[in-house]
């Protein structure tokens, strides 16, 4: 299985909602990702987690929370966002050497 | 020096076309090079990698030429196919290195023509 699965698919959601996007992987990945994309742009780094634990948060503003249950398991927790946070949201995973990227098919969030 | 540089912005290929992708770097210490292709509404996939000890590798239709000398390196479709429209990221990064230090490029939108 070579398959990052992300739920939802979409969502749709309010400036004072609070929702969780969801990743899982079961290919013994022990580093897990959050990027986030706009349109016509590159993927942009959020979260790293490596062996459960955050290793990297790059300036990510405290409205996302991410969160890793398990090695198999990663959240993303969004609360009090703007409609610029609007954006496709990206899970991948790695083995943490070498990193080749494996990306899920992401969630497509707007913020209104 | 962490940028990757990417040219052209867009492209428009007839069918059975050759598409060309251009791909620059300055950062010395990269030794991993992958190119992902992205569907609309889909995550990245990767396409085809290399690391600079090869000047060229081969998977089907595509191929990346590397130039270590000139920092460079390029994607080739060859017999381009409307189903290979797509936006198409090269990146570089440390193969051993820290998680985060992926750098993409920004990105060619690719259409291939009936």
């Amino acid at each position: 299985d070579t398959e990052v699965t992300q739920t939802p698919k979409h969502l749709v959601m309010g400036m004072t909602n609070k929702k969780s996007l969801k990743c899982e992987q079961h290919m013994g990945h022990r580093a897990m990702y959050w990027y986030k994309q706009k349109a016509k742009k590159p993927p942009e780094l959020m979260f790293v987690y490596s062996y459960e634990k955050l290793s990297i948060n790059e300036s990510v503003p405290s409205r996302f929370s991410p969160e890793c249950p398990n090695s198999s398991l990663l959240n993303l927790h969004l609360h009090a966002l703007q409609p610029e946070d609007s954006a496709l949201y990206l899970c991948a995973s790695s083995q943490v050497t070498p990193r080749v990227l494996f990306f899920g098919s992401g969630t497509q969030l707007s913020v209104l | 020096q962490q940028q990757v540089k990417q040219s052209p912005q867009s492209l428009i290929v007839q069918k059975g076309g050759i598409s060309i992708i251009n791909c620059a770097y300055e950062n010395t210490a990269f030794d991993y090079f992958p190119w992902y292709q992205q569907f609309p509404g889909k995550g990245p996939a990767l396409l085809i990698a290399i690391r600079p000890d090869v000047s060229e590798k081969k998977e089907g239709r595509f191929t990346i030429s590397f130039n270590k000398s000139a920092k460079q390196f390029s994607l080739h479709i060859m017999d381009s196919q409307p189903g290979d429209s797509a936006t198409y990221f090269c990146a570089a990064s440390e193969y051993g290195g820290s998680q985060g230090n992926l750098i993409f490029g920004k990105g060619t939108k690719l259409s291939v023509k009936p």
